[in-house]
């Protein structure tokens, strides 16, 4: 158990349909970060926030959208949804903001029909 | 694109086995570490190797890292099949301390480890 939580851990929904997905860091763990791993395109780093504020950017559509709450969890929304979405989304979270150690969520597995 | 490029892509071995795996990659590097993910769970921190350090090591795992080849192997030694799960390399690319990071991951070595 790396400490990481996030749910659900499963969301079943259909095509453009909105979804948000949560996480809650290690506790002192001030940088969270999101992925999205498929089968056709492997673990892909999508978004970092560092208490708060958005520190790095991946291939992450403009269709989705995260934030970092002054409690630190996180949420990311998925918004107008496409089969190709389908995907397993993980939080991940690190004390620093910069090089680290990441412990990752048990993820959330998204289905869209 | 996928950074950390692992090889082999599979590997099946006996209980008792020495399992090594290896990784490219193609830009500089802050760290470079490895995770365990068991099928379609989360991923399992294994190890981080920093650019200026050539090996370490943690139980039953030896990682090195050459940054002249940019390359790192990943062995485990008197492997169990519990050890059976995908490895992944993932590289923390150059940025300051206090920048922000992304790991960029390979697409992994599944290792299979028959009792």
């Amino acid at each position: 158990d790396s400490g990481v939580t996030q749910t659900p851990k499963h969301l079943i929904t259909a095509t453009g349909q909105r979804v948000t997905l949560r996480c809650s860091p290690r506790s002192g763990d001030l940088s969270v970060y999101w992925y999205q791993q498929s089968l056709d395109q492997g673990l892909q780093f999508l978004i970092q926030y560092y208490n708060g504020e958005e520190r790095a950017k991946g291939n992450i559509l403009e269709r989705f959208s995260a934030q970092q709450f002054p409690d630190l969890h996180s949420e990311l929304n998925l918004s107008s949804l496409e089969l190709g979405d389908s995907a397993l989304y993980f939080c991940a979270s690190s004390v620093l903001v910069g090089t680290d150690t990441q412990y990752f969520g048990p993820g959330t597995r998204l289905t869209v029909l | 694109s996928q950074q950390g490029e692992e090889d082999p892509q599979a590997l099946s071995i006996q209980e008792g086995e020495n399992a090594t795996m290896n990784c490219s990659y193609k830009t500089s590097i802050n760290n470079l570490q490895w995770y365990r993910q068991n099928s379609g769970r989360g991923l399992v921190h294994l190890i981080l190797i920093r650019s200026n350090e050539r090996e370490k090591h943690s139980g039953r795992l030896r990682v090195t890292l050459d940054t002249s080849k940019k390359s790192s192997s990943l062995l485990i030694t008197a492997s169990r099949a519990a050890d059976t799960a995908s490895y992944f390399c993932a590289t923390d690319e150059e940025g300051g301390e206090t920048s922000g990071s992304r790991l960029t991951f390979g697409e992994g070595t599944q290792l299979t480890v028959n009792p």
